[in-house]
């Protein structure tokens, strides 16, 4: 089935630089990459997907980029403010057509402010 | 939209013990994903059921847990004879319609196990 790595585990930025979580996957056949956010105790919520026949997507301080030649993708957040610190979960829809997503580890971001 | 309801958000049981999540989807929808989340840990698939039908239990454990959906009421998780490792978070998802690919979560219940 599906595998899904992601890196790094936990990420310490300044408030204001930049942060880089990357995500690779093993089915060739995935077509839809979602980055969920959860904050401490509450529910992962969406914040940015991209499709497979796209290759960047931007949405204000959030970008993902995905290579499917390489089979992964990465999550980048501009300008981190302390409200971005949360945990971060990539995500791949695989081929059987369900609509099961398998999630990466995570990745506990901190932004220092 | 109310969203993704699930109830308890808190369940404490002792080992042996039987514990039942359940889970409305989002209105109007009939497809509802179970994921577990252990203690600082990620997102496991569990199980995909629509309204009187399991699609994909290839997450499930082999003993001990049996989920439901029926055709009339909440999609029910239920774990038997619990011991302290079923101690997690238990999330639902619905899909949020379309074709997006998205699943909505619901806000988890988090089952103890003394």
């Amino acid at each position: 089935g599906e595998n899904v790595e992601q890196h790094p585990s936990t990420l310490s930025v300044q408030e204001g630089d930049s942060a880089v979580i990357k995500c690779t996957y093993s089915d060739s056949a995935s077509n839809y990459f979602p980055w969920y956010k959860q904050e401490l105790g509450k529910r992962p919520q969406l914040i940015i997907d991209i499709r497979s026949n796209v290759g960047e997507k931007k949405d204000q301080r959030i970008a993902v980029t995905l290579n499917k030649t390489a089979k992964h993708f990465s999550l980048h957040i501009t300008e981190t403010q302390p409200e971005d610190s949360a945990v971060y979960f990539c995500a791949v829809a695989g081929s059987s057509n369900t609509g099961k997503l398998i999630f990466g580890q995570g990745t506990t971001l901190q932004v220092k402010p | 939209n109310a969203g993704v309801m699930q109830n308890p958000r808190h369940l404490v049981r002792r080992r042996g013990q039987e514990a039942r999540l359940r889970c409305s989807p989002m209105k109007g929808h009939s497809h509802v994903y179970w994921y577990r989340q252990l203690p600082e840990e990620g997102l496991k698939f569990m199980v995909y059921l629509q309204k009187e039908n399991i699609i994909d239990e290839s997450g499930m454990p082999k003993e001990r847990f049996s989920a439901e959906f029926p055709k009339e009421g909440p999609s029910i998780l239920r774990i038997q004879q619990v011991v302290r490792g079923d101690s997690a978070a238990y999330f639902c998802a619905s899909p949020t319609g379309g074709n997006t690919g998205e699943l909505f979560f619901g806000e988890g219940s988090r089952l103890t196990v003394l």
